[in-house]
């Protein structure tokens, strides 16, 4: 089954401990992104990748990193979280231009 | 730059209720447009998509027409059901692989 997997979907930490969200596809898909959602500002590119070592800033990128050492992995990074990034966080692959995204189910993440 | 907007919700119907979800776009070129619905809890999922103009998208009962004379792809339903409840995303992609997303609109149907 084609899926993208996110992980953990809950997680609450406090300010400054690094983290990481965990996205993995199964579908061979070279661009990969991340995005944040937010109540009355719909979804936010954050990062995303063309291919593997290949990773550009979206909208909103202060205060995040990404690699890309694989193809199917997409890892968001928090170095040092702020109560400010606290969201509902969204990765997603899309197989070719002009098609679709494949989403994960999400992690909301609480920073204390 | 590209741009998409829809209507602000919420949206509140009655079961078996007519549905209309607008949504606008400003765009360079021939882009592509989709609809994708976002269940509680759930990820986003593409509900339907039209790649050029005039083609109609369906899928759920569900139908947007690509309008390129009035640049918009509004999403229909003839009669929604509580299931229907969710969150309703328009969105373009441009030809390149940064898709650009609507705000969001959030259906409530009562039963």
């Amino acid at each position: 089954e084609a899926q993208v997997t996110q992980n953990p979907r809950y997680l609450i930490t406090v300010t400054g401990k690094k983290l990481t969200v965990t996205c993995s596809q199964n579908m061979n898909h070279e661009y990969m992104s991340w995005y944040r959602q937010d109540p009355g500002l719909g979804l936010r590119q954050i990062y995303y990748s063309m291919n593997v070592e290949v990773t550009d800033k979206g909208d909103v990128p202060e205060g995040y990193k990404v690699s890309r050492k694989e193809k199917r992995n997409f890892p968001l990074i928090l170095e040092s979280p702020s109560p400010n990034q606290t969201s509902l966080y969204f990765c997603a692959s899309q197989g070719g231009v002009n098609e679709k995204l494949f989403f994960g189910s999400g992690t909301q993440l609480s920073v204390l | 730059g590209n741009s998409v907007t829809q209507m602000e919700g919420p949206v509140t119907l009655s079961e078996e209720a007519f549905l209309t979800i607008n949504c606008t776009y400003t765009a360079t070129g021939y882009p592509s447009l989709f609809w994708y619905v976002q269940y509680p809890g759930e990820g986003l999922q593409l509900l339907l998509k039209a790649t050029k103009a005039d083609d109609k998208g369906s899928n759920k009962g569900f139908e947007a027409t690509y309008r390129k004379e009035t640049t918009s792809f509004h999403l229909e339903k003839g009669s929604v059901q509580v299931s229907d409840s969710a969150v309703y995303f328009c969105a373009l992609s441009g030809g390149s692989y940064i898709p650009t997303f609507g705000r969001g609109t959030s259906l409530i149907v009562h039963p």
